[in-house]
């Protein structure tokens, strides 16, 4: 299995562009979430769904970040307009049946400059 | 307030077992103990769990104090690619992962 995917790896932008993450979580995962990690904060939950509903999102800091799921294959993270403050390692993870573990992907690296 | 409570840093010499601990006094009767550790600059991978009993796979065992306060995960022959940040995580079915700062374990050569 190719685990969790995550493009692009690494994203440079300025301020007030939209930036959109984009997750592929391991095929028959039916929950997904999206982490954001920053030195100061650490690793936070922002979002997950479950068979491709969003159940949580109190962890979104702020209107400007939205999240989809369109099909079991596929989610996005979207921000706009972007600030320097966005600046963290965005990390997608699933998980799948009844267990509880979940599987990180590798993470994309945002820098809003 | 942390439900668990981790040494900042550790070392060990490599080829030796690592011990990391972790205390997790208020830990509920349906809460399970998870480990997950993340290596630089990659996503945090899961490394094992447990509710009462001792376990162990091919990456690590987890051993769990009879009153469940208090767990260590133990790296049997640590390598210098063991060397990473290791999250002990305390959370019962449905709820969420919440990792604290964990234990940067530095494995010496």
């Amino acid at each position: 299995d190719a685990g969790v995917i995550q493009s692009p790896r690494h994203e440079v932008t300025e301020m007030g562009q939209e930036v959109t993450l984009r997750c592929k979580p391991i095929s028959g995962h039916n929950s997904l979430f999206w982490y954001r990690q920053t030195m100061m904060r650490g690793l936070e939950l922002l979002i997950y769904f479950n068979n491709n509903v969003p159940i949580d999102d109190s962890g979104m800091p702020e209107d400007r970040f939205s999240a989809k799921m369109p099909n079991a294959s596929f989610s996005t993270l979207k921000i706009q307009p972007s600030e320097p403050r966005d600046s963290a390692v965005y990390f997608c993870a699933s998980r799948g049946g009844s267990g509880e573990t979940q599987y990180f992907g590798p993470g994309t690296r945002l820098l809003v400059l | 307030d942390a439900k668990t409570t981790q040494p900042t840093s550790m070392d060990c010499a490599e080829g030796r077992a690592a011990n990391l601990p972790c205390n997790h006094s208020t830990i509920s009767g349906n809460e399970y103990v998870y480990w997950y550790r993340q290596i630089h600059s990659q996503g945090p991978q899961y490394i094992i769990h447990g509710l009462k009993n001792n376990e162990t796979n091919e990456m690590a065992s987890l051993i769990i104090t009879e009153d469940r306060k208090s767990s260590t995960l133990i790296l049997p022959h640590a390598t210098l690619r063991d060397t990473a940040v290791y999250y002990c995580i305390v959370k019962s079915y449905g709820q969420n992962f919440v990792f604290g700062p964990g234990t940067r374990l530095s494995v010496l050569p």
